[in-house]
């Protein structure tokens, strides 16, 4: 079984200051791990994924996430907020046996303060 | 190519009656699968289908929702009679084929509020 755990359910940055939306998850099997973005009355959409290759995985719009096996951690960090980055974004996970069931966490709100 | 389509985008429906929310996968993709998001809470998994086969429906809340895939294209997630705690967004996503390399892609969501 997998899980993750979004620490902060709201973030709020400075537009140009530093992203930091955290994660942690939990895998009995190695995970591969996802970020997801949700826009104002939008689908998913996601923005990065970590499937054991890289540990450090770059994603659209600016956004990066590092997977650090030793903190059970996939923070996803943008280094400067933008007003349109201001979403919600979920973490997820997927074990790395089987067929795909993704499992999500509960969100994280964030805004951008111009 | 075209993404993963919903329909209704949104629906309002009274409680006791029937909803059907609708996906197209995209094309070519066996895995098709049903999430749900209720207000303020986590996207929880519904099931999956592989083709036209129920792989996993542990997420099914209760009887009243049905959910088919025939002919392994689109799918179709019934309610019925809605309730209130039905209300959320429905999002429906889709991928390639087996084993979780494959990206799986969401659709817009279908919103439905039951009043």
């Amino acid at each position: 079984a997998q899980s993750v755990t979004q620490l902060g359910s709201h973030v709020s940055v400075s537009e140009g200051a530093l992203v930091l939306l955290r994660c942690n998850y939990s895998s009995s099997v190695p995970p591969y791990l996802f970020w997801y973005v949700q826009y104002p009355n939008q689908g998913l959409q996601l923005l990065l994924k970590y499937t054991s290759a890289a540990t450090l995985v770059k994603g659209i719009n600016g956004f990066e996430a590092e997977f650090k096996k030793s903190e059970t951690s996939f923070h996803l960090t943008k280094p400067s907020a933008h007003m349109r980055d201001a979403a919600e974004y979920f973490c997820a996970v997927i074990g790395s046996g089987g067929y795909q069931k993704v499992t999500f966490g509960t969100g994280t709100k964030l805004q951008v303060i111009p | 190519e075209a993404g993963v389509t919903q329909f209704p985008s949104h629906s309002v429906i009274e409680k006791g009656q029937t909803v059907t929310l609708r996906c197209d996968p995209i094309s070519g993709h066996d895995n098709l699968y049903w999430y749900r998001r209720v207000m303020g809470k986590e996207i929880k998994f519904l099931l999956h289908f592989v083709k036209e086969s129920k792989q996993d429906e542990s997420g099914m809340p209760n009887n009243r929702f049905l959910a088919e895939r025939t002919g392994g294209t689109y799918s179709t997630l019934k309610v019925q009679p809605a309730e209130l705690e039905d209300s959320g967004v429905y999002f429906c996503a889709s991928s390639q084929s087996r084993g979780a390399r494959n990206t799986i892609y969401f659709g817009e969501g279908s919103w439905l509020t039951v009043v």
